[in-house]
């Protein structure tokens, strides 16, 4: 069955400092992985997925396949970064996307 | 590039009463389709997706039905309202490559 865990509910960092927000993932096949994050009074919206290969708003995220996981990271939070963070899974070619249950970032000044 | 357009954004309706939930989608064809619901703490639980005209999956056994009469338009229903079925309702598109699409959500409140 496929799954998709966030273990933090909310994680607080400071301005500056280092971010990490996790994600594990549980599918037999290959998976395409993204982030999704919703700002306050702001639509759900994709961040990055994990065949772009990109840095979005200073994010990262690699797929360890080995590990299951999909980690967010970012080397250095903003403020702006506060929002709700969501893993999403969905099957190479199909149709269904699956979310965590989400983590809510709050980056203190 | 693709919008969703929800309505209502806000709806009370008592216990028993019948559902719809609208959601049309802007700027693409032949979308994937989806109804999610949005929990704190629970993250999104999807409820039923559609890859065509008609073409309904449902994901979660329950009170609620969807229907897709046309490419564009995606429609949540219930026949009675429950209590439970209290929520955050959000429609999702995919016009491909399963990147998704969000409406501005539906807040239903069943008293």
């Amino acid at each position: 069955a496929q799954r998709v865990t966030q273990p933090e509910k909310l994680l607080s960092v400071f301005k500056g400092a280092p971010v990490e927000l996790k994600c594990n993932y549980s599918y037999s096949g290959s998976p395409e992985l993204f982030w999704y994050v919703q700002y306050s009074r702001q639509r759900l919206q994709l961040l990055l997925r994990h065949i772009s290969r990109e840095s979005i708003k200073g994010f990262t995220a690699d797929l360890n396949k080995g590990e299951t996981s999909f980690h967010l990271k970012k080397p250095f939070a903003q403020e702006e970064d506060s929002a709700m963070y969501y893993c999403a899974l969905s099957p190479t070619g199909g149709f269904k996307t699956i979310f965590g249950a989400g983590t809510r970032l709050f980056v203190k000044a | 590039s693709q919008t969703i357009h929800q309505w209502p954004a806000t709806l009370v309706q008592p216990v028993g009463s019948p559902l719809s939930l609208e959601c049309t989608v802007e700027g693409t064809s032949n979308p994937n389709l989806y109804w999610y619901r949005q929990a704190a703490g629970r993250g999104l639980q999807l409820l039923f997706y559609s890859i065509g005209i008609d073409q309904i999956s449902s994901e979660v056994p329950q009170n609620l039905s969807a229907s897709r009469p046309q490419d564009r338009q995606f429609i949540l229903s219930s026949k009675k309202l429950l209590l439970s079925d209290s929520g955050f309702y959000l429609c999702a598109g995919a016009p491909g490559a399963n990147v998704l699409t969000f409406g501005a959500g539906s807040r239903l409140t069943v008293l």
